[in-house]
């Protein structure tokens, strides 16, 4: 079955630094995937679109120069959170999609993010 | 504007017995749903999905229920086990493919 890793599963990092979170497709191409974040008790809400080879689309109210997506290759995309603050904290879930799945979206096992 | 949601937060069922979790959506144009089970700290895993053209899916202990008419689907576990124990998420397929989740039910099934 379609596996997609996610890396770090957590980390805390101090204010005004910069984290960046991995996303994998294991053994399929994804060439869409996205990027969701979970506060606790609450929905997973999309934060990001990313296609490879192109920019990623935003949500509303996520700040792009904020929240980096970079999908440079058919199983690899990468968040960063530049420049974290405290309410940055967050579950961060990366969902990845093949090619020729239908409706086959494969989830990371999530990045728990604490900045101090 | 939530647009799948879920009532009740959280569901507590005795092991053997039916557990229905219950979703309602707003946006007629959905036309895929699923059902996802996750586990603290960890990515929701895929449980079942159905189809707007369909009233029902069957997997095993899982069924998934959908009334379009009154914009609402169910899934029924059967009979629970304490294994099921999780936060279940539906989730609405938009016209563009993106995923867009309701806010979780947390079951607990006890012995």
């Amino acid at each position: 079955g379609a596996v997609v890793s996610q890396h770090p599963s957590w980390v805390i990092c101090k204010s005004g630094t910069s984290v960046k979170i991995e996303c994998r497709s294991l053994d399929f191409q994804a060439t869409t995937m996205f990027w969701y974040r979970q506060f606790p008790k609450q929905s997973l809400m999309l934060m990001a679109t990313s296609n490879e080879g192109s920019k990623a689309t935003y949500e509303q109210g996520v700040e792009k120069d904020k929240f980096l997506i970079n999908h440079a290759s058919l199983t690899l995309s990468t968040l960063t959170v530049t420049s974290a603050h405290p309410e940055d904290s967050s579950f961060y879930i990366c969902s990845a999609r093949a090619k020729k799945m239908d409706y086959g979206y494969t989830f990371g096992s999530g990045t728990r993010l604490t900045v101090v | 504007d939530q647009q799948v949601k879920q009532n009740s937060p959280s569901l507590s069922v005795q092991e053997g017995r039916i557990s229905i979790l219950n979703c309602d959506y707003t946006n007629s144009m959905f036309d895929y749903f699923l059902w996802y089970k996750k586990y603290p700290a960890e990515g929701p895993t895929f449980l079942i999905s159905i189809s707007s053209i369909k009233d029902k899916n069957e997997d095993g202990r899982f069924t998934v229920f959908l009334n379009k008419s009154a914009k609402h689907l169910s899934l029924h576990i059967v009979p629970s086990q304490p294994g099921d124990s999780a936060v279940y998420f539906c989730a609405a397929l938009d016209n563009t493919d993106k995923l867009i989740f309701g806010t979780g039910t947390r079951l607990q099934v006890f012995p």
